[in-house]
């Protein structure tokens, strides 16, 4: 069964604050990970690949535990543009499909 | 990333009516994929669009009810057949980015409502 789980949240926590978001997934043959964010009514929009190495761009770390199935995300210094759903992805098969997780929310407040 | 573009961005219908939703995007993919994500829900691909053959469904989705056109590589429709209330949802077409690791990129969405 394809399966994607994230904390479900929501999220508030103040500006400047360090948050952390857990995903697993349930295939160990997927190959690629990925968090989007998404706003409110809009399309999911790509913030990040995840490796096997771990990467980091600006604020944002992400990290991928192959054996555990566990993907996280770190976010910090919290900015009130942050504010938005973020969706923990896994690839599934060689056709590059995507299943998604339900989503985490975070609000951050001035 | 492409630039991707979708029609209608919201739309109203009545029931048993159908709906086509086009997807065009600014240069040649090979892949894209459409999705529904119903509300408060996340995102459950419907098919894959396959430039020159049957597009290729995800489990509980059927060619009857979500018929696919892949013409060309730069266009896509989806249309949502006979529509029920159960249909109102926002759809989205994504395409496969050119890198290695399976990125899709996603157009703005199609706000369905079926009354």
């Amino acid at each position: 069964r394809k399966e994607v789980e994230q904390d479900p949240g929501p999220f508030n926590v103040p500006e400047g604050a360090t948050v952390a978001f857990n995903c697993t997934y349930s295939n160990s043959a997927s190959q690629s990970f990925f968090w989007y964010r998404q706003d409110c009514r809009k399309e999911p929009k790509l913030l990040m690949s995840v490796y096997s190495s771990g990467n980091e761009d600006g604020r944002f770390t992400a990290q991928l535990n192959r054996a555990s199935q566990y993907i996280s995300l770190l976010i910090r210094d919290s900015k009130l543009s942050d504010s938005a759903t973020y969706l923990c992805v896994v690839n599934w098969g060689s056709q590059g499909n995507l299943i998604f997780g339900k989503g985490t929310k975070l609000s951050v407040k001035p | 990333s492409a630039v991707i573009s979708q029609k209608p961005s919201r739309d109203i219908c009545q029931r048993g009516t159908s709906l086509t939703i086009q997807c065009q995007v600014d240069s040649q993919v090979t892949m894209m994929f459409w999705y529904r994500q119903q509300p408060g829900q996340s995102l459950t691909l419907i098919a894959t669009a396959n430039q020159g053959s049957e597009a290729t469904y995800e489990s509980g989705f059927v060619i009857d009810k979500f018929p696919i056109s892949r013409p060309n590589l730069t266009f896509s429709t989806l249309t949502v057949s006979n529509m029920s209330p159960e249909d109102s949802s926002i759809y989205l077409c994504s395409v496969l980015g050119a890198g290695r690791s399976y990125e899709q990129y996603f157009g703005p969405g199609t706000r369905l409502t079926v009354t």
